[in-house]
């Protein structure tokens, strides 16, 4: 099984809704990523987590929380967010290593209205 | 810190032409370095990546690349574009750890009947 597995794919949600973005991968890799990817650009890594443990958080607003319950689930928690939070949301995983890749899943489309 | 560049934001080829996507790194140490392709609303799916065992890399779908040291340079080659390879090409980058993968800012091809 080489899947990261996203939901849901599709989100739209106001500007006072809480909602979970969930991600889910059985490949024994333990480091785990979000992106966010606006149309037309590269995905922005948002957060990483290494072990369960939150190693890397690149100044996102505290309207996104993640969580890493297990080895195999990774959530993105949203509340409160903005329209120009509309994008793609990315989730990947990887072994530890620098020579390994990194496994996308299919993303979720969120649009915040 | 590492980095890549991807020259030329829109690349467009004859179908059954040469494809070439151009890709240069910018790192202290020798980088690991992938080729991604990503299709409209899906994630990222690996092409092909680079971790020092061969200079030349074969990919999926008949693609390639080549590694060159001197030219710190990693462009993605196809020999002859098919309808099915347009889509947005990213290469990427990942620190030694494999923390992070930095993306360039992506190429758009476009492959004309």
């Amino acid at each position: 099984d080489t899947e990261v597995t996203q939901t849901p794919k599709h989100l739209v949600m106001g500007m006072t809704n809480k909602k979970s973005l969930k991600c889910e991968q059985h490949m024994g890799h333990r480091a785990m990523y979000w992106y966010k990817q606006k149309a037309k650009k590269p995905p922005e890594l948002m957060f990483v987590y290494s072990y369960e443990k939150l190693s890397i958080n690149e100044s996102v607003p505290s309207r996104f929380s993640p969580e890493c319950p297990n080895s195999s689930l990774l959530n993105l928690h949203l509340h409160a967010l903005q329209p120009e939070d509309s994008a793609l949301y990315l989730c990947a995983s990887s072994s530890r290593g620098g020579n390994t890749e990194a496994f996308f899943g299919q993303g979720t489309r969120l649009t915040v209205v | 810190a590492q980095s890549v560049t991807q020259l030329g934001s829109h690349v467009s080829v004859s179908e059954g032409a040469l494809v070439l996507l151009r890709c240069n790194y910018s790192s202290s140490v020798p980088p690991y370095l992938f080729w991604y392709v990503q299709y409209p609303n899906q994630g990222l799916q690996l092409l092909l990546k680079y971790t020092s065992a061969a200079t030349l890399v074969k990919g999926i779908n008949g693609f390639e690349a080549e590694f060159k040291k001197s030219e710190t340079s990693f462009h993605l080659t196809k020999p002859s574009a098919h309808m099915s390879d347009a889509a947005e090409y990213f290469c990427a980058v990942s620190d030694r750890a494999g923390n992070q993968f930095y993306f360039g800012t992506g190429t758009s091809l476009t492959v004309i009947p």
